[in-house]
């Protein structure tokens, strides 16, 4: 079964550091460009960053440029993002999705994770 | 880069056909045929049902169609049956290997 598997949400005070992690199963995780996707309580989805399947190529969001730092490890098969200078507005719940445009031609999100929560808060 | 503008809400009694706008620039929607549709139930993670303007995933039922004009993308749902209740939500390529996403729309099945 195809599969991702978020963890390492949690409480954080303003201006913390928090590691987000994605566990990837049942597809070759080393073949896909893979994202984070994250939405605030009661919000819309807000894409974050995305990296290509042998980390070459790399962007962010305006919003966390500077701040987080996504990677990957595929002999893990894991997918991480390092949030660092946490602030309030990055409350939400962070998927990780996979991009299935340069192995199935299909332009689009198409498997998605259950997502964890990250809290900021004093 | 500026979210996509859905209607906050669509509702349709079942059987009836709904369809939802989302509309971008030209510099996402309209310079790209890269727009896909997400369907999300509550406390669930987005489910994909429509990517490339118009094409549907394997599994996903032939009632869920999309189109494009302009700037514009449409998500039509035909024969609205009960399950298809849920917050939906438009997603766009807006160059420089970015993505952004609608505002969202809550579909209701009266």
């Amino acid at each position: 079964e195809v599969q991702l598997v978020e963890s390492g949400g949690g409480l954080v005070k303003p201006g913390g550091s928090l590691r987000l992690s994605c566990a990837a199963s049942g597809f070759t995780f080393s073949s896909y460009s893979m994202n984070w996707v994250r939405q605030a309580p009661g919000k819309g989805l807000e894409w974050v960053s995305s990296i290509s399947s042998s980390s070459s190529y790399i962007y962010y969001a305006d919003s966390v440029k500077g701040r987080f730092t996504i990677s990957r490890d595929n002999a893990k098969n894991s997918l991480y993002l390092q949030m660092n200078s946490l602030r309030a507005e990055d409350t939400a719940v962070y998927y990780c999705a996979r991009d299935a445009a340069m192995v199935q031609g299909v332009w689009a999100f198409d498997i998605w994770g259950q997502g964890t929560m990250v809290t900021v808060s004093s | 880069q500026s979210a996509l503008t859905q209607p906050a809400s669509v509702s349709g009694s079942p059987g009836q056909s709904i369809t939802i706008s989302c509309t971008g620039t030209s510099s996402d929607v309209g310079s790209y045929n890269l727009v896909s549709w997400y369907q999300q139930h509550p406390g669930k993670a987005p489910k994909l049902m429509i990517y490339e303007v118009s094409k549907r995933p394997s599994g996903v039922s032939n009632r869920f169609s999309g189109s494009k004009s302009g700037n514009t993308a449409s998500l039509t749902i035909s024969g609205l049956q009960a399950e298809d209740e849920a917050d939906y939500y438009c997603c766009s390529y807006a160059g420089s290997s970015s993505y952004v996403f609608g505002t969202g729309t809550k579909v209701t099945v009266l």
